[in-house]
């Protein structure tokens, strides 16, 4: 069964523009949650998909936005790109809404703005 | 709000030594307890979980039990191989849906 594939794996992008990361999950599962690690500020939670709907999100600005399609693959963009967004973007998908569910993750998207 | 605390690393240890990273949490009911693992260049991999007060989580001969009294977490392996070098995250989920609240990790060093 193939895993949680993120691409691409490196991007480099400049302030001021905008970017797009794809998710593809685990083939069956329907939740995919999107997650962003710096060395300052850890892992921090940016927003979760079920069904399509988005259904929690985090404390980010409006600049971070996503979307999930029928085939549960998920996008996230970032527009307006600010140097402080240089982080891994990590996706993880489960099968269940329910919690305790284990989370499966991506390699990551290594994102760099200069 | 909903936060997981962990001890800071490095930890560094020799091979065969007895590992212990502690996780404390703070969040209202019952929440679901995580332990996940990142190798370098890796994403996150679950290492165990538990759903319930005093239910314990093993798997690759690391344990962690749910101290809903001490509201604790703690991860334990009794001899630790240099392959275990990682970082340690302690994660909880409060509710329904799957929005993963991280401890800032623990990076652990074994030296053969």
């Amino acid at each position: 069964k193939a895993g949680v594939t993120q691409t691409p794996r490196y991007l480099i992008k400049t302030r001021g523009q905008q970017v797009t990361l794809s998710c593809s999950p685990i083939s069956g599962h329907r939740s995919v949650s999107w997650y962003q690690q710096t060395p300052g500020q850890g892992l921090q939670f940016l927003f979760e998909y079920f069904s399509e709907t988005q259904r929690n999100k985090g404390n980010f600005p409006g600049r971070f936005s996503g979307r999930q399609f029928s085939n549960s693959r998920s996008e996230m963009n970032v527009s307006t790109l600010e140097l402080g967004d240089s982080a891994l973007y990590l996706c993880a998908s489960s099968p269940l809404r329910d919690r305790g569910t284990e989370a499966f993750f991506g390699q990551g998207t290594r994102l760099t703005v200069v | 709000g909903n936060s997981v605390t962990q001890m800071e690393g490095p930890v560094t240890l020799s091979e065969e030594a007895f590992l212990t990273i502690n996780c404390t949490y703070t969040a209202t009911g019952y929440p679901s307890l995580f332990w996940y693992v990142q190798y370098p260049g890796e994403g996150l991999q679950l290492l165990l979980k538990a759903t319930k007060a005093d239910d314990k989580g093993s798997n690759k001969g690391f344990e962690a039990t749910y101290r809903k009294e001490t509201t604790s977490f703690h991860l334990e392996k009794g001899s630790v191989q240099v392959s275990d070098s990682a970082v340690y995250f302690c994660a909880l989920v409060k509710a329904a849906g799957n929005k993963l609240t991280f401890g800032g990790g623990t990076r652990v060093l074994v030296k053969p």
